[in-house]
């Protein structure tokens, strides 16, 4: 079964570094899609960023960054140069299988929340 | 891009009554809706998946008669909580599914529930 865990409950940085977020998945089918998620107090999911698993190359959106290790089945999260608006709970998802078995289901991880530090 | 428009953001009702939250899809057809619920400080669980004109199929221990969704439509999904109780109380999202791209999904604003 798939499953999407992150260890992180909490994480501080301070404001204009850097910060990793953990996220470990484990799945069988050789086709997926990872995303992570921004989740501010207002409770609105805001899309950062998605990596394939036949994507060749980590993604990057601007100050976000995925750093995908395919073989560790795991999919890090770098943000740079934090920001106070930083400050929220990011969630990692799987959704898994491709074209006509892609259900479009999305696993959730338990989420960190991150606290940003001026 | 593509919007998913969700209301009432939040509610307030007694116990015993029914309270119904609507997601629209507004610049494209969201063949599938997910649901989901968040308690505080915890992640997103599904609740059920939508499809337009057929039933809605639910999660293991999702209560299908308490949780009545409908998606009568490829713009419109709804979700009824009948008979709310306190421990309904809780963050509800939806999810619409736009056909094809890997960014088709988005999300609802969300609707907090309070059961009094």
């Amino acid at each position: 079964a798939q499953k999407i865990t992150q260890t992180q409950p909490g994480m501080f940085v301070q404001e204009k570094e850097a910060v990793t977020l953990d996220c470990t998945y484990d799945t069988s089918d050789p086709s997926y899609g990872l995303f992570w998620y921004k989740q501010p107090s207002s409770g609105e999911m805001i899309f950062l960023i998605y990596q394939g698993s036949y994507d060749q190359q980590n993604a990057t959106e601007g100050r976000y960054s995925l750093n995908f290790q395919k073989a560790r089945k795991s999919a890090n999260l770098v943000i740079s140069a934090s920001q106070l608006g930083d400050s929220a709970m990011y969630f990692c998802a799987m959704r898994e299988g491709s074209g006509s078995s892609n259900t479009g289901k999305l696993i959730f991880g338990q989420g960190t929340t991150l606290q940003v530090k001026p | 891009g593509a919007v998913v428009s969700q209301h009432p953001s939040w509610v307030i009702c007694k116990s015993g009554t029914s309270v119904k939250i609507e997601c629209r899809s507004l610049d494209f057809q969201a063949t599938t809706m997910f649901w989901y619920r968040q308690f505080p400080k915890q992640s997103l669980m599904l609740m059920a998946t939508s499809n337009e004109g057929s039933k809605a199929t639910y999660e293991q221990g999702v209560e299908k008669d308490k949780f009545l969704i409908n998606h009568a439509s490829l713009t419109l999904s709804t979700l009824t909580v009948t008979s709310a109780h306190p421990e309904d109380s809780s963050f509800y999202i939806c999810r619409g599914s736009l056909p094809g791209g890997i960014y088709g999904y988005t999300f609802g604003s969300g609707t907090r529930l309070t059961v009094v």
